[in-house]
């Protein structure tokens, strides 16, 4: 078993739709979860970090963790095209430990 | 946010020579870098962790011999594909994380190796 678990999509829905990416985890000891966006061809880019249970808005955008069920969220709002892209979740224990990162989730907005 | 760079973006090679890819943390230090390998439509595979002023670790089975990994200052590691094959080329993306441990980890743009 994986210690991130993340459902490698594709994903399609129409512009304006809300987007619920999931991912869930096994480690105990995740403290840090993370939102990495992923265009083709290009390195990922931190979108959300959050620490331990709770919620974290930037924008549209919307990252929910409980650690409870070990169940990590992110949400977009009006979603646009320009989202289109590939999700990755990621978690980590901190200190020198390695961040854990999911499969990623393909997502495409259609016009 | 903090911001990495990576040098070359692309580059095409020979069969047999040596490319060096260097990851710089432009705005922060950075303690630990990694070095990530990613085929088409396929995850981040972790390849090493390099710590400055130390030797790298390895993941399983990636040769150390054949990646050379350099982290000689805070802010710059190298990556080195020796005497590269068709095989080796892939998508190299560095990572690097603040010192002292910081919580995230920020991206370089990746490099796109073609070994003819």
């Amino acid at each position: 078993q994986k210690e991130v678990e993340q459902d490698p999509g594709p994903l399609s829905v129409p512009e304006g739709a809300i987007v619920s990416l999931n991912c869930t985890y096994s480690n105990s000891a995740f403290q840090y979860f993370m939102w990495y966006r992923q265009y083709s061809r290009k390195g990922p880019e931190l979108l959300m970090y959050t620490y331990s249970s709770g919620n974290k808005e930037d924008g549209r955008f919307t990252a929910q963790v409980d650690k409870s069920s070990k169940y990590i969220s992110l949400f977009i709002r009006d979603s646009q095209p320009s989202d289109s892209a590939t999700y990755l979740c990621a978690a980590y224990s901190g200190g020198y430990q390695k961040v854990t990162f999911g499969t990623g989730t393909k997502l495409q907005v259609i016009p | 946010g903090a911001v990495v760079s990576q040098h070359p973006s692309r580059v095409i090679c020979k069969s047999g020579t040596s490319v060096k890819i260097e990851c710089r943390s432009l705005d922060f230090q950075a303690t630990t870098m990694f070095w990530y390998r990613q085929f088409p439509k396929q995850s981040l595979m972790l390849m090493a962790t390099s710590n400055e002023g130390s030797k790298a670790t390895y993941e399983q089975g990636v040769e150390k011999d054949k990646f050379l990994i350099n982290h000689a200052s805070l802010t710059l590691s190298t990556l080195t594909v020796t005497s590269a094959h068709p095989e080796d080329s892939s998508f190299y993306i560095c990572s690097a994380r603040e010192t002292p441990p910081g919580e995230t980890q920020y991206f370089g743009p990746g490099t796109r190796l073609l070994v003819l």
